[in-house]
């Protein structure tokens, strides 16, 4: 079956340490996205990329760093530098086709915790 | 992106239609009405979306209003499984799909109870 895999689901990390969250699609989707979700917040967009090898910053990118080196693949590390790194994280793909209105389809997030 | 307007909260019984409205008063001629759902500790999930012509697939029906301003999200049969946050999102129709966000509001908490 398609689908978007997040890994791992729940994730700790120390104080000071760089953790790298990954997120692979099978659905053949060009543009890929990821997002954090506060408890009673909505959504709002870190790092998004629609081809291989470019990505863009969203709204909240300070603190975090993102990589494409392959289609399937759009791995989000969370730096040190991001003073409130506790949320839950999700991984969304779309088709990025022009002129479209292709819904973006997301993983099962992966929950960060500081220790 | 136009703003949207939900109830925070709504019950059903199970194995009865559940409505789920939204108003999106401001909508502009070229943005789409998207709903999706989160069940907790889940990612969300798509569900249907529309223009103006109301649309049917195999999880729900979209009834848009023929001014745009609101629509209605109805589960024909709705069971435990549906009880989730059910968010309505207005979309721009672009060229650049892959720069433009979901806004996801606060959205309403459905209930179904047996």
């Amino acid at each position: 079956d398609g689908g978007i895999t997040q890994s791992p689901k729940y994730l700790f990390r120390k104080e000071g340490q760089n953790v790298t969250l990954s997120c692979e699609q099978n659905l053949n989707h060009d543009a890929m996205y990821w997002y954090r979700q506060d408890p009673g917040q909505g959504l709002r967009l870190i790092y998004y990329s629609q081809i291989v090898n470019d990505f863009q910053k969203g709204d909240i990118a300070e603190g975090y760093s993102v990589s494409r080196e392959k289609k399937e693949s759009f791995p989000l590390t969370v730096t040190s530098a991001q003073k409130n790194p506790t949320a839950f994280y999700l991984c969304a793909s779309s088709i990025a086709s022009g002129g479209g209105s292709q819904p973006q389809h997301f993983g099962d997030g992966t929950r960060l915790s500081i220790l | 992106d136009a703003k949207t307007t939900q109830p925070p909260s709504m019950d059903c019984a199970e194995g009865r239609a559940a409505n789920l409205p939204c108003n999106h008063s401001t909508i502009s001629g070229n943005e789409y009405v998207y709903w999706y759902r989160q069940i907790h500790s889940q990612g969300p999930q798509y569900i249907i979306h529309g223009l103006k012509n109301n649309e049917t697939n195999e999880m729900a029906s979209l009834i848009i209003t023929e001014d745009r301003k609101s629509s209605t999200l109805i589960l024909p049969h709705a069971t435990l499984r549906d009880t989730a946050v059910y968010y309505c999102i207005v979309r721009i129709r672009s060229s650049n799909q892959a720069g433009t966000a979901l806004i996801f509001g606060k959205g309403t908490t459905l209930s179904v109870s047996s």
